[in-house]
């Protein structure tokens, strides 16, 4: 398996442009999670999704930031219009939950993003 | 929610010593703590796990203790390499299968 696939593994763009980073999650994997990192707010959740439906999206900063999973095999986060404050590194992960345990999280290279 | 503090956020050891790092969680429901190592520029990747039906588990070098009574975990990494060199995050499951992480440990083994 080729693991969590994530692209682009680096964006560069301007202040008021539309950023969307995509992921692939590990095939048969039921749960999608998107991260942000940062040096000051260390790793946080945004966003995760069971069987493609959103769970819970009280991470997700604000307004600007919309995230989809179309299928199973798929998903985007989106960032319009983009700031200089979202400048950090995007990580998708995925896992899979057998007999109602928590799995383990298997995680994407991540996105750089540099929003100038 | 669920609240996970890490300790210490910065830790230095000779190589061949022993490394501890400790984490506290704050919702008694949490029953999976994953650790996970992060290499500079590289996804976070787990390097054990334990689940609250034990209280210890290990795997090489590497052991995690938990204490569901005092609500914390602890990581041990005996002796210590350069490519232990990393940042390690500690985790705890909340209700619906996320995770919280705690704020991270930058641990340098020196040679």
């Amino acid at each position: 398996d080729a693991g969590v696939i994530q692209s682009p593994r680096h964006e560069v763009t301007e202040m008021g442009q539309e950023v969307t980073l995509r992921c692939k999650p590990i095939s048969g994997h039921d749960y999608l999670f998107w991260y942000r990192q940062t040096m000051m707010r260390g790793l946080e959740l945004l966003i995760y999704f069971n069987n493609n439906v959103p769970i819970d999206d009280s991470g997700m900063p604000e307004d600007r930031f919309s995230a989809k999973m179309p299928n199973a095999s798929f998903s985007t986060l989106k960032i319009q219009p983009s700031e200089p404050r979202d400048s950090a590194v995007y990580f998708c992960a995925s896992s899979f939950t057998s007999g109602g345990v928590t799995d383990t999280q298997y995680f994407g290279p991540g996105t750089r993003l540099t929003v100038l | 929610g669920e609240n996970v503090e890490q300790h210490p956020s910065t830790l230095s050891v000779q190589e061949g010593d022993s490394a501890v790092i400790k984490c506290t969680y704050s919702d008694s429901a949490s029953n999976y703590f994953p650790w996970y190592k992060q290499e500079l520029g590289k996804r976070p990747q787990l390097i054990i796990d334990i689940r609250s039906n034990v209280g210890e588990k290990k795997d090489q070098r590497i052991a995690v203790t938990l204490n569901k009574t005092a609500k914390h975990f602890s990581l041990h990494i005996t002796e210590t390499q350069p490519e232990d060199s990393a940042v390690y995050f500690c985790a705890a499951n909340g209700p619906a299968r996320q995770l919280t992480f705690g704020s991270g440990t930058q641990l340098t083994v020196l040679p």
